[in-house]
């Protein structure tokens, strides 16, 4: 089976700090996601990443940078940590096909998430 | 913009009783529609995955319909059990884009 490790279950970090979360996928993927998930919003896309050193801006990327140095490793880098940052993170990834139109026919897999307080 | 309902928001059924999840999206022109389970504070789990040509998939005790014309889909959980309790979130996929969710049916299945 697919996995998705995201490094951390639970983060508690100061305001301003700059945040790194990680996320590494074991299958070869090339699509890779970061979305956050809030009460009464939802699951929404920050960045996605297509293959290695690419990324393309989500619905919410004000705030938010990615790193993709590695097929296997997508790095969501909050630059300077504020309160209203505090959400769950969640990675996925998909199945390579023909470009990223060609994972039409494969599902995502996601990670555990990763809970982050930012005080 | 596409957009995923899914009703109820929330559902408490006793043990043993079968039940329909409800996901309509506004554009039908998807390539696919994904189940997820979802524990409270974890991740997303796939249950089913209904590419844009197929009507249905099953997986033991869950079927997933698929009414691209219609713009819904039903998640249908037999004999339910304590264990099915979490949140359900359907998603769907369109094009370039990635994975448009509703906002989830949160399940309580009673002993």
């Amino acid at each position: 089976d697919v996995k998705v490790t995201q490094s951390s279950r639970y983060l508690v970090k100061r305001t301003g700090e700059k945040v790194f979360l990680e996320c590494v996928q074991d299958m070869d993927h090339e699509n890779m996601f970061w979305y956050r998930q809030d009460p009464g919003l939802g699951l929404r896309l920050i960045y996605f990443s297509y293959d290695v050193k690419m990324k393309e801006k989500g619905d919410i990327p004000e705030g938010y940078s990615v790193s993709r140095e590695k097929k296997e490793r997508f790095s969501l880098i909050l630059e300077s940590a504020s309160t209203n940052q505090t959400s769950m993170y969640l990675c996925a990834s998909s199945i390579p096909g023909q470009g990223i139109l060609g994972d039409f026919i494969y599902g995502y897999t996601f990670g555990s998430g990763t809970r982050l307080t930012v005080v | 913009k596409q957009e995923v309902t899914q009703i109820p928001a929330a559902l408490s059924v006793p043990e043993g009783e079968n039940l329909v999840l409800n996901c309509s999206f506004t554009d039908s022109a998807i390539y696919n529609l994904q189940w997820f389970r979802q524990d409270p504070g974890k991740g997303l789990t796939s249950l089913l995955l209904i590419q844009s040509s197929q009507r249905e998939q099953t997986s033991g005790r869950l079927n997933a319909s698929l009414d691209k014309s219609s713009g819904r889909s039903t998640l249908y959980i037999a004999a339910s059990q304590p264990g099915d309790s979490a949140t359900y979130l359907c998603a769907v996929k369109k094009g370039y884009s990635t994975l448009t969710f509703g906002k989830g049916t949160m399940l309580l299945v009673s002993p």
